[in-house]
């Protein structure tokens, strides 16, 4: 079974709107931890935000926040008031307290955001 | 600050040639570190990660291999590349205690 599943191959947004990127993950280990990237079109993979899984609240940083919910297994990514410069690869990955700090990626959503 | 570099930025290799990535860090000490391969649409696949010099754990059997001489170099390699060897290979690091990884700018390669 995937261990990270993003069902959305790719979403559309106009600018200035917000969007919900949807992952899903599946472990039985009680500390792990839940990452988005992001990858432009250039190819290097940007670190956006991290959730660990004690944390109580939701991580935010800037326009990005993670809307965490542990008993359904999802780590859906929040982007408020798109900008052009969204448009990119958006990877969700997970890091089980087994694996030393590998992590496993699920395979994607491509974000286009237009004016 | 911490920096990760990685080249040749781009290679095209015969198939049955050898390999030779080259990762190198700068502004830690004793990271973590990974190879990573992404196939054309596809999503990282780790190939290998080390904690230490000369410490290497392999994630998937293939082709390829990796060294650590040195704390904050990375060496992926092969002896002959096959035509499925193809993608864009990403270098990343992490701290021994935190949980991020940092991606280097990654190397497209194309096997013909």
């Amino acid at each position: 079974a995937q261990k990270i599943t993003q069902t959305q191959p790719g979403m559309f947004v106009q600018e200035k709107e917000a969007v919900t990127l949807d992952c899903t993950y599946d472990t039985s280990d009680p500390s792990y931890g839940l990452f988005w990237y992001k990858q432009p079109s250039s190819g290097e993979m940007i670190f956006l935000i991290y959730q660990g899984s004690y944390d109580q609240q939701n991580a935010t940083e800037g326009r990005y926040s993670l809307n965490f919910q542990k008993a359904r297994k999802s780590a859906n990514l929040v982007i408020s008031a798109s900008q052009l410069g969204d448009s990119a690869m958006y990877f969700c990955a997970m890091r089980e307290n087994s694996g030393y700090s590998t992590l496993t990626f699920g395979k994607g959503t491509m974000l286009l955001v237009s004016p | 600050s911490q920096t990760i570099h990685q080249w040749p930025a781009t290679l095209v290799q015969p198939v049955g040639s050898p390999l030779s990535l080259e990762c190198t860090v700068e502004g830690t000490s004793n990271p973590n570190l990974y190879w990573y391969r992404q196939a054309a649409g596809r999503g990282l696949q780790l190939l290998f990660y080390s904690v230490g010099i000369g410490q290497i754990s392999s994630e998937v059997p293939q082709n390829l291999s990796a060294s650590r001489p040195q704390d904050r170099q990375f060496i992926l390699s092969s002896k002959k590349l096959l035509l499925s060897d193809s993608g864009f290979y990403l270098c990343a690091w992490s701290s021994g205690t935190g949980d991020e990884q940092y991606f280097g700018p990654g190397t497209r390669l194309t096997v013909t």
